[in-house]
This record gives C-alpha cells, sequence and structure tokens, in this order.
C-alpha cells in the first residue's frame, strides 16, 4: 500500500495567515492527489483533485500543488471558516488518506 | 442538490451483524461508482468498500475483507453495506460517498455519516 504522511499534525496560526500542509507519499502518485476539508461532526468536503484542480465554489486562497510523491495545500489568508481538519488522499494506486491536518487558532 | 443519506447504525456486540444503507438523489445514481469510508472516534479516514456502477467489480480493504459486502439496488438509489462478524475495532462512523470515476477515484459527494459501535 501507498502510505501517505501530513506534517504537521497540528498547525495553529491566525485569521489573515498564509498556511502550507505538506503530504508525502510513500510512492510516487503522479498527481492522483485529492484534498479534503472537514469540521467537526461533519463529513469531510473535496477541496482539490489531481493534485491542483480547485473543485467548483472552492474560495480562490485554497491552492495545491506538487507531484510525484510530494504536494502542498496552500491557504492564504486564513479565515475563520477554515479552521478544520485537512487531509490528503492518493487515489493512483488503491485508496489512502493522510492521517490529517488540524488547523487550530493560535 | 446531490444528497446522500445513510441508515442503520447503532450499537451491536461483538460478533453480531449490521446493514447499513445509503439512498442517493441529485445525480444519476446508476452511472456513479460508490464507496463506504469509516472513521473512528477520533481519528482519521479510511476507505473500506467500493462498487462499480453495474456491480460487477467490488473492492474491499484488507481489514474487512471476508467480513463485509457491499451491494446496490439501482432502481432504489440504494448502496448497501452488510457488515458481518463485527469486532470492537470496526467502531466507526461510516460515510457512503459518490466516486468522481472508477475505483480509484476522489470523492466528490459525501453522506452525513452513520455511528456504528461494537461492544458488548
Amino acid at each position: 500500500d501507498i502510505q501517505m504522511t501530513q506534517s504537521p499534525s497540528t498547525l495553529s496560526a491566525s485569521v489573515g495567515d498564509r498556511v502550507t500542509i505538506t503530504c508525502r507519499a510513500s510512492h510516487s502518485v503522479s498527481r492522483w492527489l485529492a484534498w479534503y476539508q472537514q469540521k467537526p461532526g461533519k463529513a469531510p468536503k473535496l477541496l482539490i483533485s489531481k493534485a491542483s484542480t480547485l473543485e467548483s465554489g472552492v474560495p480562490s486562497r485554497f491552492s495545491g500543488s506538487g507531484s510525484g510523491t510530494e504536494f502542498t495545500l496552500t491557504i492564504t489568508s486564513l479565515q475563520p471558516d477554515d479552521f478544520a481538519t485537512y487531509y490528503c488522499q492518493q487515489y493512483e494506486t488503491y485508496l489512502t488518506f493522510g492521517q490529517g491536518t488540524k488547523v487550530e487558532i493560535k | 442538490q446531490v444528497q446522500l443519506v445513510e441508515a442503520g447504525g447503532g450499537v451491536v456486540q461483538p460478533g453480531r451483524s449490521l446493514r447499513l444503507s445509503c439512498t442517493a438523489s441529485g445525480f444519476t445514481f446508476g452511472s456513479s461508482g460508490m464507496h463506504w469510508v469509516r472513521q473512528a472516534p477520533g481519528k482519521g479516514l479510511e476507505w473500506v468498500a467500493f462498487l462499480r456502477y453495474d456491480g460487477s467489480n467490488k473492492q474491499y480493504a484488507e481489514s474487512v475483507k471476508g467480513r463485509f459486502t457491499i451491494s446496490r439496488d439501482n432502481s432504489k438509489n440504494t448502496v448497501y453495506l452488510q457488515m458481518n462478524s463485527l469486532r470492537p475495532e470496526d467502531t466507526a462512523v461510516y460515510y457512503c460517498a459518490k466516486g468522481v470515476t472508477g475505483w480509484y477515484s476522489q470523492f466528490d459527494y459525501w453522506g452525513q455519516g452513520t455511528l456504528v459501535t461494537v461492544s458488548s
């Protein structure tokens, strides 16, 4: 199986900050990488597909980049609604998620 | 709009069975691959099972293979997860999710989840 490792596990930030979350794959997943946002008690929401394609309705302050084994999710100018847990997921071979990154208020 | 509504969760003793259902609306269910993804309390997401739109391809996580069965009824826009020989480590919120493409896919819509608790 391809293992996905996110860093950091927890991130403390303030409104207006630029935030970057990293996701590393144990083997290349090309660009078959998605990012999700999950708020407490809610289902995950798809933000980004194919490493960098923003889903419809997702604010442009979210962006994704990377290929192969290293990927990043960037939130420019963090908003109050963005405090949540973020997961990466590879779908190149089998389906596996990262362990999550919690973005909390500093 | 797209809706996925799960049902069937509850408290069950180890070794017993439970069947979850997920009823879909707002998209062409009969053309969509469907998945089950679970999340243990306070933990991350784990993919559980996939079923191709026509039922011809089923895939399972190793952790549930041989115990869980995914099925669907396209006439009812519903996908099911039959869970047998349940273990305490199966305790989780179970989400059904719509795949964008085939088995190897991201999930563009999710249900609200149903909690399964396996405990004596």
